[in-house]
Order: C-alpha cells, then sequence, then structure tokens
C-alpha cells in the first residue's frame, strides 16, 4: 500500500527561487528519504532523515521531519534548471529495508 | 563504472512470452531489490534479497519469478507476459537494509504488445 502522499503534485518556479515539497505518511517509520528522479533515468538518492532527528542539511537542500505530524518537507534553495525532475520521499518502516514510495512532486525549474 | 546495472534498458514482446530481466550491482550491497514504476510513476516493491534470500515478496503475480544466484545479482523473470506488465522494472541495491539510501539502476522499460 501507498505510504506517501506528496504535495504539490506538480511545482512550476523560476531560476533562482526556493522550492518546497511536503510528504506526509501514514505509519510509525525508522527513517524517511528523499531521492530524484530525471526523466528516463533511476533515482538518486538524497538525503536520508532518522525519526530521531528533526532538520538535516546538505548543500542547497534542506529536508525537516516532524513525527508528531507524520510528516516531512523537502528545500532547494536558488534552484537551477538542473533541478528540474521528479522528487519523491520514501519512508522505512520495517527492519527489512522495505522503503515505500509516495507519489511524487514534479519540479520544473525554468531558467 | 556502473554500480547497479539492468539489462536490457528497453524491451518489447508479445502477450504471452517469457522474458528476464538482469541486473548487476558493483557494490557489495548486501540487498537488492525490484520494484515496478507504472505510467503515473508510482513505484511499488516487488521482490527483495539479503545474502540470495528472499526477504520481500509482495503480492505479485507467480508469473514474475525473481532469481538470485549470488548476492550481486538478482534476476527478474516474468512469465506469460500481460498488457499491464508493461511498465519500467527498476532494481536497486542497498547495504544493511535502507539505512545508507538505496541506489538504483537506470531501469528496464517493459513494453507488452
Amino acid at each position: 500500500s501507498q505510504q506517501g502522499e506528496e504535495d504539490p503534485q506538480a511545482l512550476s518556479i523560476q531560476e533562482g527561487e526556493n522550492a518546497t515539497m511536503n510528504c506526509s505518511y501514514k505509519t510509525s517509520i525508522n527513517n524517511l528519504q528523499w531521492y530524484r528522479q530525471n526523466s528516463g533515468r533511476g533515482l538518486v538518492h538524497l538525503i536520508l532523515i532518522r525519526s530521531n532527528e528533526r532538520e538535516k542539511h546538505s548543500g542547497r537542500l534542506r529536508v525537516t521531519l516532524d513525527t508528531s505530524k507524520k510528516s516531512s518537507s523537502l528545500l532547494i534553495t536558488a534552484s537551477r534548471a538542473a533541478d528540474t525532475a521528479s522528487y519523491f520521499c520514501a519512508t522505512d518502516g520495517s527492519n527489512t529495508g522495505k522503503l515505500i514510495f509516495g507519489q511524487g512532486t514534479t519540479l520544473q525549474v525554468k531558467p | 563504472d556502473t554500480a547497479v546495472s539492468q539489462t536490457p534498458k528497453y524491451l518489447v514482446t508479445q502477450m504471452g512470452n517469457d522474458k528476464s530481466i538482469k541486473c548487476e550491482q558493483n557494490l557489495g550491497h548486501d540487498t537488492m531489490y525490484w520494484y515496478k514504476q507504472d505510467s503515473k510513476k508510482f513505484l511499488k516493491i516487488m521482490f527483495s534479497y539479503n545474502n540470495k534470500e528472499l526477504i520481500i515478496n509482495e503480492t505479485v503475480p507467480n508469473r514474475f519469478s525473481p532469481k538470485s544466484p549470488d548476492k550481486a545479482h538478482l534476476n527478474l523473470h516474468i512469465n506469460s507476459l500481460e498488457l499491464g506488465d508493461s511498465a519500467v522494472y527498476f532494481c536497486a541495491s542497498s547495504q544493511a537494509g535502507s539505512s545508507y539510501g538505496y541506489t538504483f539502476g537506470s531501469g528496464t522499460r517493459l513494453t507488452v504488445v
């Protein structure tokens, strides 16, 4: 069953602006991960945040996690045209390493 | 060097045929996965192997049979292909479960006509 729901489904911004994507999930988790998928390509792991962490940074990426609200957000600052892709959140709530993916947010960054 | 490689990249075949997709990882990861991505980009796990042992087997038609000859390889064989099997199939690997994230292959686009 699908665990995560992402919002918005699609986002279009100008280069240089910030992009924020949100993810909500239903059950308890060990960690939550964000992935990027360029058109016609595989998924690339961006960042992992554990259930006992509240915020994590990696370059221009900032991820927050609120386990009380069962939600996470991904912020991409100073976006570039190369950031155009689909972004997925994925949750790990088991001991088997099984990731359940959200439906994704399609981001378009216009030059 | 490609970390997770899948072959073939594209596969077009007729209904009723049997086909296989191969996956190899050179990362030394213990766990490998097959995911199916539908036309709406929804990703669903199908199978997972840890050191050649099946640990996840989701509700998938038994026409789909995974096989892991060693921990670096995970193949997917599909019997009696149906139109609804058309999708992109991704292989992935990880170390120690998903704590360090998955590494995905570039996908196999299967089209059943």
